[in-house]
């Protein structure tokens, strides 16, 4: 079966526009995290989502950032007001649900903000 | 909060070499887990560790869960090319599912 799926896998934007991110879990995967890598960095947590609610939100770097989840599914990743300092790799991934430690990761969307 | 830190930042060796690295937290974990990531890819699961003083394999992958339960180890046997890439170690924050990454290993085998 397919793997996570995230796009778009490159975003190239102007400081201060809005992107949006997607992520596609595995299907019947009920646990979907985002997390942010910078260059040459380990993986920062954002968020998670069980089903379609956020118990923590804790990870999110600021006001700018949101998430939400629908469906149990599709998961979307906002930043509003892009900042430079906002360049990553944004990962997404998934596990069949909360407490399953194996989580199977996207390839990432590489945000550049110029 | 908690931090994982790892040892060493790089590594480059000769194929056929065998490979030592490890994680340390100031803070105990109760599951320690060790990812490989490639290049242009996400992270992948190699090893899961449960139990203070565990030690799994995973084909020339061993890893151990360290007694303190503030450390763990992760061994490759034999190193080839394909073993290139950054291995993190990971683990839930406690009581949470937030999850700690370290800040990895860069390993390059020189073939």
């Amino acid at each position: 079966g397919a793997g996570v799926s995230q796009s778009p896998s490159n975003k190239v934007t102007e400081k201060g526009k809005d992107v949006e991110l997607r992520c596609d879990p595995i299907s019947g995967h009920t646990a979907l995290y985002w997390y942010r890598q910078s260059l040459g960095q380990g993986l920062e947590f954002l968020i998670y989502f069980q089903g379609n609610s956020a118990p923590d939100k804790s990870g999110l770097p600021s006001d700018r950032f949101s998430a939400e989840r629908t469906g149990g599914s599709v998961s979307t990743l906002t930043i509003q007001r892009t900042q430079q300092e906002d360049s990553a790799v944004y990962l997404c991934a998934s596990s069949l649900g909360p407490g399953d430690n194996e989580q199977f990761f996207g390839p990432g969307t590489r945000l550049t903000v110029l | 909060g908690q931090q994982l830190n790892q040892s060493p930042q790089s590594m480059f060796i000769q194929e056929g070499e065998d490979v030592s690295m490890n994680c340390t937290s100031s803070s105990i974990f109760n599951t320690w887990l060790w990812y490989k990531q490639e290049p242009g890819e996400g992270p992948v699961l190699l090893i899961a560790l449960y139990k203070a003083g565990e030690l799994t394999s995973n084909g020339r992958l061993t890893a151990q869960f360290g007694i303190t339960r503030k450390d763990s180890f992760l061994n490759i046997s034999a190193s080839i090319p394909s073993d290139v890439g950054i291995y993190f170690c990971a683990g839930p924050n406690s009581g949470t599912y937030k999850y700690i990454f370290g800040t990895g290993t860069r390993l390059k085998v020189l073939a």
